[in-house]
């Protein structure tokens, strides 16, 4: 069975700071994807950054990056230089690529302290 | 500008009811998706659709049915509403994955029902 693993019910992080949101899954299907997304206080959805299961190199857009380690199985999210808005749930998600069902895990939430 | 629209934002119904909620997409998806979100469990998939009259049960569709007569068109399906089934319902599509990589969901603004 599927599963996305979050251990990191919520997390305090300075302003400026690099912040890492940890997500581990589990999956016998050899080709998959990863995605993460961000949930504000106004409840949307946003897509932030996919990364692949053969993708040679870690997916980056911007100040997200996404440390992969296919053999941990453990896809982290990585957000450089952390700003007030930045603050909201996190969440991981994955999609096998022999179905289209995509299962999230249980989210993190991000707090920005100015 | 994609999007995926869930037809109320805020709905109160009471015990035993039938509840409705509808969700409509105008990017041409295959997939379409219910999830159920609670505080600390995360999204949880209810059903999953990948064709019109196509469906797939997700990890907790007691209680709920689903139906897709069109493809822009997937329908939730409360058939007696109980107290645990207040929640937020998102509604979310995707085109399909086979060969194209990178095929992320785009979700609706959420449904908040209450049940009294």
């Amino acid at each position: 069975a599927q599963k996305i693993t979050q251990t990191q019910p919520g997390m305090f992080v300075q302003e400026k700071e690099a912040v890492t949101l940890d997500c581990t899954y589990d999956t016998s299907d050899p080709s998959y994807g990863l995605f993460w997304y961000k949930q504000p206080s106004s409840g949307e959805m946003i897509f932030l950054i996919y990364q692949g299961s053969y993708d040679q190199q870690n997916a980056t857009e911007g100040r997200y990056s996404l440390n992969f380690q296919k053999a941990r199985k453990s896809a982290n999210l990585v957000i450089s230089a952390s700003q007030l808005g930045d603050s909201a749930m996190y969440f991981c998600a994955m999609r096998p690529n022999r179905d289209d069902k995509i299962i999230f895990g249980k989210g993190t939430r991000l707090h920005i302290l100015p | 500008d994609v999007k995926v629209t869930q037809s109320s934002r805020y709905l109160v119904k009471r015990t035993g009811e039938k509840v409705f909620l509808e969700c409509v997409q105008d990017m041409d998806h295959e997939n379409m998706f219910w999830y159920r979100q609670d505080p600390g469990l995360g999204l949880r998939l209810i059903y999953f659709s990948y064709d019109v009259k196509m469906k797939e049960k997700g990890d907790i569709p007691e209680g709920y049915s689903v139906s897709r007569e069109k493809k822009e068109r997937f329908s939730l399906i409360l058939e007696s509403a109980s107290t645990n089934q207040t929640s937020m319902y998102l509604c979310a599509s995707s085109p399909t994955g086979t060969g194209v990589p990178n095929t992320e969901a785009f979700f609706g603004q959420g449904t908040r029902l209450t049940v009294v």
